[in-house]
């Protein structure tokens, strides 16, 4: 059973659509991250939180805003979005912003299909 | 050149056969090192961390080579379960502490 649930699991949405993803982890962490994985493509890092605050945000469109309300609690607001943005939206958490020994957890993601 | 390669596959190997699958990295900087197993329409998960002296867990065996900058990763005796998509991922290839992916490489063991 994973620590960090996603929902939904799967969600299509028309261009003019307003949608958001939730995210939860049950393991104490204090970094979050929405990764985006296409076919065919490696991850791609879209927003980091540490701590409820911001650290990184890898030149996403601003149709994508995420939110983090708490250390255990990460949304993702979807708006406007474009066939394009079809993907699977994958939610991680990790003890500690440093990576090098604090690795990522992976929420079981959302596979979003936009029409 | 790519931050993080990967030959894509698919590998496919008989049940039983040893099979060994590269990345490549272009930052000789880079920090750290994992492997990350990630099974169809399923989140990735984290396999092995990839030590400077090599490390081995059961069949699986992960080794770095910093002067060819590149990741390898053994699996021994192979079994219908470890077909899946084998993500590396290269802490700093980007520069700073940033991770980075490679697009994986799919493994199909066979019967």
């Amino acid at each position: 059973e994973t620590g960090v649930t996603q929902t939904p699991r799967h969600l299509v949405m028309g261009m003019t659509n307003k949608k958001s993803l939730k995210c939860e982890q049950h393991l104490g962490h204090n970094a979050m991250y929405w990764y985006k994985q296409s076919a065919k493509k490696p991850l791609e890092l879209m927003f980091v939180y540490s701590l409820e605050e911001r650290v990184e945000n890898n030149s996403v469109p601003s149709r994508f805003s995420p939110e983090c309300p708490n250390s255990s609690h990460l949304f993702l607001h979807l708006h406007t979005l474009q066939p394009e943005d079809s993907a699977l939206y994958l939610c991680a958490s990790s003890q500690e912003l440093t990576p090098l020994d604090s690795p990522l957890h992976f929420g079981n993601g959302t596979r979003l299909t936009v029409t | 050149r790519k931050e993080v390669e990967q030959d894509p596959g698919p590998f496919n190997v008989p049940e039983g056969a040893t099979v060994a699958f590269n990345c490549t990295y272009s930052n000789s900087a880079s920090q750290s090192f994992f492997w990350y197993r990630q099974d169809c329409r399923k989140e990735p998960k984290l396999l092995m961390s990839v030590y400077s002296s090599g490390n081995e867990d059961g069949r699986f065996t992960a080794q770095l080579n910093r002067a060819s900058q590149y990741i390898s990763l053994l699996i021994r005796d192979s079994k219908l379960s470890d077909s899946a998509t084998y993500l590396c991922v290269v802490v700093g290839a980007g520069g700073g502490n940033k991770l980075t992916f490679g697009t994986g490489t799919q493994l199909k063991v066979e019967l």
